[in-house]
Formats: structure tokens, C-alpha cells, sequence
């Protein structure tokens, strides 16, 4: 596909829960963001990927989050022992490269947590 | 800490009218700023990216400016219709950053 994919759509998970979501970045974008976006908090950064390495994971709430890519290409978001708070949609953003270029956006995924 | 504002948090029009979209930030180094549009549950679209260096961005309805020594961009749009309809973003990034630094948005209601 042309655009920014991610996976699942949706999720629903217990609290206590390991979830993990997924991010396919446009073909040859260099650069994989994530971003979260809860009602109380607008849209946070969470970390970004160039190539396979996370220079800035700045934005990880606390030690359940973690977020590694492979290949250059595919990124998975891993929250542990899930909470009520973690319930947002997690966005995922690609661009060509770094040097603050234009960031594309993925649909995101919709995570509840009951 | 880079932090985004956008005025109003709502907007709604009739149909037709032209309207102004507002975002301030606290720190003007700047490199770049992007306007995103994003309609219920989907993600963002990005509509204007304007670089530092640049007072204003154009895309067919769409105006955004830029004065970074202010700390204010504005995003006009032009004769307004109901597809218009969505909630518009506004976000920065800072020199020697990679993370876009977002306002909590505009939801703009167009009226038939």
C-alpha cells in the first residue's frame, strides 16, 4: 500500500494485559515515529526510530512501554501489564528520513483497556 | 518545554464564510510547522508544512502563515464547505528535535 499501515485497528484487553501494535511505514521512509493520543492529553510523542536504532524514546510513559524495529521497516509497540490509562489511540507516523521532513500518518490503533 | 495553543477549541460556520484558524507557541526556535486535519476516527492528514525560513504556505483553499519571532501561525481557509468539516491540528518542531510538539486542536463544524 501507499500509506502508513498499522495493527490491529482495535483492541480491547484486560488490565493486566501485554499488548502488542504494529506499524508498516511507507516503503523506504527511513524514519518511524509513534505517538499516542488519549481525550485528556491531546497527541503525545512516545519515541522514533531511525533505521532500526531509537535516538529519542524520550516520550515512553514509563518502563511498561517499549518499542523496537526490525529490517529497517516494521515497528512493534509492546505495553506490559496493560492499565486502565494506557486506553488511547497509538499513532504511527513515517517520513523519508530525519531533518524534521514532512511525518505521514497511519489510521492508528484504538486500545481499551478494561 | 515547547508548548502548542490553539484558539478556538470549537468553531462553527455556515457554509461559504472564510475563517481563521489560530496557534501560538512558547519557543520560537522553531525548525518547521505543520498543519494536520483529522476527521473521527481516522488519522492525520497533513495539509501545510512551513519551514522556519518561510512566512506563509498555500494550498488551494488553505492559506498558512507564519511569524515565528511572535510565536503565532494562522490557518485560513477559504470559502468553507461542509467536507471541511474535521478537527485541525496544529504542530511544531524544535530546532535539534525529531518530535512533533501538538496543540489539543480545532474542531470546525461547517453547516450546510
Amino acid at each position: 500500500g501507499a500509506g502508513v499501515s498499522q495493527s490491529p485497528s482495535n483492541k480491547v484487553t484486560e488490565k493486566g494485559k501485554d499488548v502488542e501494535l504494529r506499524c508498516d511505514p511507507i516503503s523506504g521512509h527511513t524514519a518511524l515515529y509513534w505517538y499516542r493520543q488519549s481525550l485528556g492529553q491531546g497527541l503525545e510523542f512516545l519515541i522514533y526510530f531511525q533505521g532500526n536504532s531509537a535516538p529519542d524514546k524520550s516520550g515512553l510513559p514509563s518502563d511498561r512501554f517499549s518499542a523496537e524495529r526490525t529490517g529497517g521497516s516494521v515497528s512493534t509497540l509492546t505495553i506490559q501489564r496493560t492499565q486502565q490509562e494506557d486506553s488511547a489511540v497509538y499513532l504511527c507516523a513515517s517520513s523519508l528520513d530525519t531533518g524534521q521532513r514532512t511525518q505521514y500518518f497511519g489510521p492508528g490503533t484504538r486500545l481499551l483497556v478494561l | 518545554k515547547q508548548e502548542v495553543t490553539q484558539i478556538p477549541a470549537a468553531l462553527s460556520v455556515p457554509e461559504g464564510e472564510n475563517l481563521v484558524l489560530n496557534c501560538s507557541f512558547t519557543d520560537s526556535a522553531i525548525y518547521n510547522l505543520q498543519w494536520f486535519r483529522q476527521d473521527p476516527g481516522k488519522g492525520l492528514t497533513s495539509l501545510l508544512l512551513i519551514q522556519s525560513s518561510q512566512r506563509e504556505q498555500t494550498s488551494g483553499r488553505l492559506n498558512a502563515s507564519l511569524d515565528k519571532s511572535s510565536g503565532r501561525s494562522t490557518l485560513y481557509i477559504a470559502a468553507s464547505q461542509p467536507g471541511d468539516s474535521a478537527t485541525y491540528l496544529c504542530a511544531v518542531i524544535g530546532g535539534g528535535s525529531e518530535k512533533l510538539v501538538f496543540g489539543k486542536g480545532t474542531k470546525l463544524t461547517v453547516n450546510p
